[in-house]
């Protein structure tokens, strides 16, 4: 079973301090992780992949598969980052397209 | 480009009655999910569409619910009859097989 736990519902960080949003999964196989952001009144959208190891709006975001994490980090918090953050992992067998997310971390930066 | 789009944005009905969601993906996207976020709750998958044929509708939650892609592009979910607990906020999104998923705005689907 494909399981994800974002142990957070809720994170207040001050505006340029460090940002770090807990994701862990569960799965056989080797999954692959993603971050969606929804932002206030937007669709949800794609953040990061883990097979693309890119950088955007300067989060990063490192599959740790020993710890079976896959934590969202920025080192310095903007105001813009207040929004819903959502860890999801699609399985690696063939035909299993799915998407199983977490339950959200919602993320206030303080001004 | 546009985006996935979805219609309607909000529908309020009486426990009973029907309601018919629209999904049109991204052109040219071969894979369209349906997923649901009930009260609360996570995000949860329902079904997955490779052109118009069902991959994957494990998550669908009983025969209330019917989803068709006729043609292989648009789609439609249709809920009848409507219960209290389906309320939620139905989303759709689509690929092109082994990449990353793109999401419509949501459905608010409200049951009184």
């Amino acid at each position: 079973a494909q399981r994800v736990t974002q142990p957070e519902k809720l994170l207040s960080v001050f505006k340029g301090a460090p940002v770090e949003l807990k994701c862990n999964y569960s799965y056989s196989g080797s999954p692959e992780l993603f971050w969606y952001v929804q932002y206030s009144r937007q669709r949800l959208q794609l953040l990061l992949r883990h097979i693309s190891r890119e950088s955007i709006k300067g989060f990063t975001a490192d599959l740790n598969k020993g710890e079976t994490s896959f934590h969202l980090k920025k080192p310095f918090a903007q105001e813009e980052d207040s929004a819903m953050y959502y860890c999801a992992l699609r399985g690696s067998n063939f035909g299993n397209e799915k998407l199983t997310f977490g339950t959200g971390t919602r993320l206030t930066i303080i001004p | 480009e546009a985006g996935v789009t979805q219609f309607p944005s909000h529908s309020v009905i009486e426990k009973g009655q029907t309601v018919t969601l629209r999904c049109d993906p991204i052109s040219g996207h071969d894979n369209l999910y349906w997923y649901r976020r009930v009260m609360g709750k996570e995000i949860k998958f329902l079904l997955h569409f490779v052109k118009e044929s069902k991959q994957d509708e494990s998550g669908m939650p009983n025969n209330r619910f019917l989803a068709e892609r006729t043609g292989g592009t648009y789609s439609t979910l249709k809920v009848q009859p409507a219960e209290l607990e389906d309320s939620g906020v139905y989303f759709c999104a689509s690929s092109q097989t082994g990449l990353a998923q793109y999401f419509g705005p949501g459905t608010r689907l409200t049951v009184l």
